[in-house]
């Protein structure tokens, strides 16, 4: 069975300071794991992805994640935020066994950026 | 390109009446997907499909059903809407999965908030 744990529901953080969002998986299958990002009232965008060539992944808008098989990990960073960077983010295990795409999301972390 | 449109964006609606939810893709998308999103429960998947033709169960299809008749249309129908299926209801798409493989990047629609009352 495939699992997605999201550490906190909620993150707050002073514009120009790091965000860590924290993200625990588990998978019967060797995953993709990816993050999206969902704004008010908006779709769902895809952040970044990792797919086993890299353990380090750069996605869009600054962010990047490591994943970390040891610890069943995949926390989502970034350097310095931004008031733009405040949303949603969803922490999504992809397997494929029975010849579909399965997602499996993470309950979400609201990032909220304060001035 | 539009990507995914989805119709209506909102709808209030009676308990007990039929609704279809629209759904299309201009990406020549093999395969597509309805999920609901419900306040700390993160998405759930409701029913996909892999090609035109076929269709098949998600995670919480009871209450719902689809049909694919062609490759850009997916369209999700309640047929006798209850309040538990109050939800914002997003739709997806992807190329088809290759057997073995997970790491196709999902796209999703704006979504369709129902109020069922």
């Amino acid at each position: 069975a495939q699992s997605v744990t999201q550490l906190d529901s909620h993150v707050s953080v002073s514009e120009g300071t790091p965000v860590l969002l924290r993200c625990n998986y588990s998978s019967s299958y060797s995953p993709s794991l990816f993050w999206y990002v969902q704004h008010p009232n908006k779709g769902l965008q895809l952040l970044l992805k990792y797919t086993s060539a890299a353990t380090l992944v750069k996605g869009i808008n600054g962010f990047e994640a490591e994943f970390k098989k040891s610890e069943t990990s995949f926390h989502l960073t970034k350097p310095s935020a931004h008031m733009s960077d405040a949303a949603e983010y969803f922490c999504v295990v992809s397997v494929s066994p029975a010849g579909f795409q399965k997602l499996v999301f993470g309950t979400g972390t609201r990032l909220l950026v304060s001035p | 390109t539009a990507g995914i449109t989805q119709a209506p964006t909102s709808q209030i609606l009676a308990a007990g009446r039929s609704m279809t939810l629209r759904c299309t893709q201009d990406m020549r998308h093999n395969a597509m997907y309805w999920y609901r999103q419900d306040l700390g429960l993160g998405l759930r998947l409701i029913h996909y499909s892999n090609t035109a033709g076929t269709t098949g169960k998600g995670e919480v299809p009871d209450g719902y059903s689809v049909s694919r008749a062609n490759t850009d249309d997916f369209p999700l129908t309640l047929a006798s809407a209850v309040p538990s299926q109050t939800s914002v209801y997003f739709c997806a798409s992807s190329d088809a999965p290759i057997a073995g493989s997970s790491y196709n990047e999902q796209f999703f629609g704006p979504g369709t908030r129902l109020t069922v009352l």
